[in-house]
């Protein structure tokens, strides 16, 4: 087993809803990541969870707030969003940051805020 | 920090013909290094991998890459391209016991009939 699920594909909210997105891998792997993808833009890191370890924040504003319940799952805590969070939001998972391998990415959740 | 540029926004060309995208790295050290596909709406693929050894990288669906340190660069080639590699290719490179990697802004390939 090779993937990386997320759910859900798509999502629609408003500006003062709370919703969350969900990663989930079986591979084993200890290092997972959220990325959020403009349009015509490659993506941009947003999370790093290391051995289920927050290790990365890249500046992201607290209305996102991650949470890594254990080593197969990532969420991403979503609250009074902005039109301009609409994109695409990548999950990704790698064996070990530290011995660094591929990272398998997710088919993404496409996030609109209306 | 390392850094990837991908000069060429677009490319275009003929099904059947060559393929070649260019990936240009900033790092210090040797750097690990991806090449990924995006078709449009989905999530990325790797195609191939770069982290030590054999310069000449093969990958799937019949791409191959090769590192050349002197010029910092690290190219996709594709001898003959099909309709549906029509897509984006994003060149991504990182750093051992780094928790990142970084993508270049992508090339969009178009295939011609």
């Amino acid at each position: 087993d090779t993937e990386v699920t997320q759910t859900p594909k798509h999502l629609v909210m408003g500006m003062t809803n709370k919703k969350s997105l969900k990663c989930e891998q079986h591979m084993g792997h200890r290092a997972m990541y959220w990325y959020k993808q403009k349009a015509k833009k490659p993506p941009e890191l947003m999370f790093v969870y290391s051995y289920e370890k927050l290790s990365i924040n890249e500046s992201v504003p607290s209305r996102f707030s991650p949470e890594c319940p254990n080593s197969s799952l990532l969420n991403l805590h979503l609250h009074a969003l902005q039109p301009e969070d609409s994109a695409l939001y990548l999950c990704a998972s790698s064996q070990d940051v530290k011995e660094y391998t591929e990272a398998f990415f997710g088919q993404g959740t496409r996030l609109t805020v209306v | 920090a390392q850094s990837v540029t991908q000069p060429d926004i677009h490319i275009t060309v003929s099904e059947g013909a060559s393929l070649e995208l260019r990936c240009n790295y900033s790092y210090g050290a040797t750097p690990y290094l991806f090449w990924y596909v995006q078709s449009p709406g989905q999530g990325l693929q790797l195609l191939l991998k770069y982290f030590s050894g054999d310069t000449l990288v093969q990958g799937i669906k019949g791409f191959e890459a090769e590192f050349k340190r002197s010029q910092s660069s690290f190219n996709l080639r594709k001898p003959s391209v099909h309709w549906s590699d029509a897509a984006e290719y994003f060149c991504a490179v990182g750093a051992p016991r780094d928790d990142k990697i970084i993508f270049g802004k992508g090339t969009r390939l178009h295939i011609l009939p």
